[in-house]
């Protein structure tokens, strides 16, 4: 079966700082990936997928960015954080044909 | 583009009581519409899904139903019980090569003791 995996948990950096979360899938290959970001008590707003390696297509612009070095590692990074990439951030993954699997995510607060 | 509307925000129900939360979608091209549980401080996990060659699904004390023609689905869950307790989120998706998801807002659900 396939399991998804986020790290940090939580995460605390001051503004200006940089920030890169890391996303890894197992148990498949190829599949599409995503990245949301949600806020406290808010719904889930998708910031980028891609659907293969090198390939990224983002929702929003906005200060982060998202790289898929192997087909199963998916990042998002930002060069100097903002007050308001403050939120809960969500990894996702989909194999076709049916839902979107997630990530227990990472609580990212900047201060 | 496309655009999920969920009702309601909030829903608070008695142990036992059934529970139903719906959704509106703009785009006619959607044929897969799946629901989430999210609790609290975890990822949404991924509890039912329909697609638009079928009206109805149910699994145990989950329902969700489908109405095409009035881009309406709606998920019913049954026999509440305390661990229910949890925020649902609808989706819709074209199932296109990205296989995006639109959600609805979310609606927060409390099953009283």
């Amino acid at each position: 079966s396939q399991t998804i995996h986020q790290w940090p948990a939580t995460l605390v950096q001051p503004v200006g700082s940089p920030l890169s979360l890391e996303c890894t899938v197992e148990g498949t290959s190829n599949p599409n990936l995503y990245w949301y970001r949600q806020a406290a008590g808010r719904g889930l707003q998708l910031l980028f997928y891609s659907v293969g390696i090198g390939q990224i297509s983002s929702e929003v612009p906005q200060n982060l960015s998202a790289s898929r070095p192997q087909d199963r590692q998916f990042i998002l990074s930002s060069k100097k954080l903002l007050l308001s990439d403050s939120g809960f951030y969500l990894c996702a993954f989909s194999l076709g044909e049916g839902g979107q699997y997630f990530g227990p995510g990472t609580r990212l607060l900047v201060l | 583009g496309e655009n999920v509307e969920q009702h309601p925000s909030t829903l608070s129900v008695q142990e036992g009581d059934s529970a139903v939360i719906k959704c509106t979608y703009s785009d006619s091209a959607s044929n897969y519409f799946p629901w989430y549980k999210q609790e609290l401080g975890k990822g949404p996990q991924l509890i039912i899904d329909i697609r638009s060659n079928v009206g109805e699904k149910k699994d145990q004390r989950i329902a969700v139903t489908l109405n095409k023609t009035a881009k309406h689905f709606s998920l019913h869950i049954t026999e509440t019980q305390p661990e229910d307790s949890a925020v649902y989120f609808c989706a819709a998706s074209r199932m296109d090569s990205s296989y995006k998801l639109i959600f609805g807002s979310g609606t927060r659900l409390l099953v009283r003791p």
